[in-house]
């Protein structure tokens, strides 16, 4: 399965809300579908899984949805910290997993 | 507080072998399957491998399978990644990651719920 984000880039103001797409070529099941969080130098952090269940610790301003092949990573208002790459990632059946391209969350 | 620490990465000539290595601790390591995953420069993540807990099941990426072998000591809380016939494409850092599960019936449900710093492995002549 391929995951598709969308867009590449985002500019956005601080305060803004920002939505950020993924899309995969087949159903996929929204309980494997997963969020990540990378600022540059870091490793990644888990931000949401199956779907829409925040990790711990993750502030409510981050919230994701979708089903079928279209799912959504939305952040309601944007703090200067939340500029980012952001990735989303889908399980399969097994212990493999794909990764989306991410998208680059970038302040205007 | 749960970590991993990956070491082993480095610079080594194409077709050449590396091994990597991820400590860890804070968690029950024997309880948790664990994968490795890999990031080009400029690029985006790439899973690389998988192994269940028991180091009974592994699964690779297309683009390692027959060169590389994920491999656990879970006497001494460590996950390795053995890395032959190197090519300047393998050239990333290289995560160690702990899979976290949720149960939602009748089956777990996986993602990465912690990462490694990462080790970075570079392939050239």
């Amino acid at each position: 399965i391929v995951l598709t984000q969308s867009p590449g880039t985002l500019s956005l103001y601080p305060g803004e809300r920002a939505t950020l797409s993924c899309r995969a070529s087949q159903s996929v099941s929204s309980s494997y579908l997963a969020w990540y969080q990378q600022k540059p130098g870091q490793a990644p952090r888990l931000l949401v899984y199956g779907a829409s269940r925040r990790a711990t610790g993750i502030p409510d301003r981050f919230s994701g949805s979708g089903s079928g092949t279209d799912f959504t990573l939305t952040i309601s208002r944007l703090e200067p910290e939340d500029f980012a790459v952001y990735s989303c990632q889908q399980f399969g059946n097994s212990l493999m997993f794909s990764f989306g391209q991410g998208t680059k969350l970038e302040i205007k | 507080e749960v970590q991993l620490l990956e070491s082993g990465g480095g610079l080594e000539q194409p077709g050449n072998h590396l091994r990597l290595s991820c400590a860890a601790s804070g968690f029950t390591f024997s309880s948790n399957a664990m994968s490795w995953v890999r990031q080009a420069p400029g690029k985006g993540l790439e899973w690389v491998s998988s192994i269940n807990p028991n180091g009974g099941d592994t699964y690779y990426a297309d683009s390692v399978k027959g060169r590389f072998t994920i491999s656990r000591d879970n006497s001494d809380n460590t996950l390795y990644l053995r890395m032959d016939s190197l090519r300047a494409e393998d050239t990333a850092v290289y995560y160690c990651a702990k899979l976290g599960a949720w149960w939602l019936r009748p089956k777990y449900y996986y993602y990465v719920d912690v990462w490694g710093n990462g080790t970075t492995v570079t392939v050239s002549s």
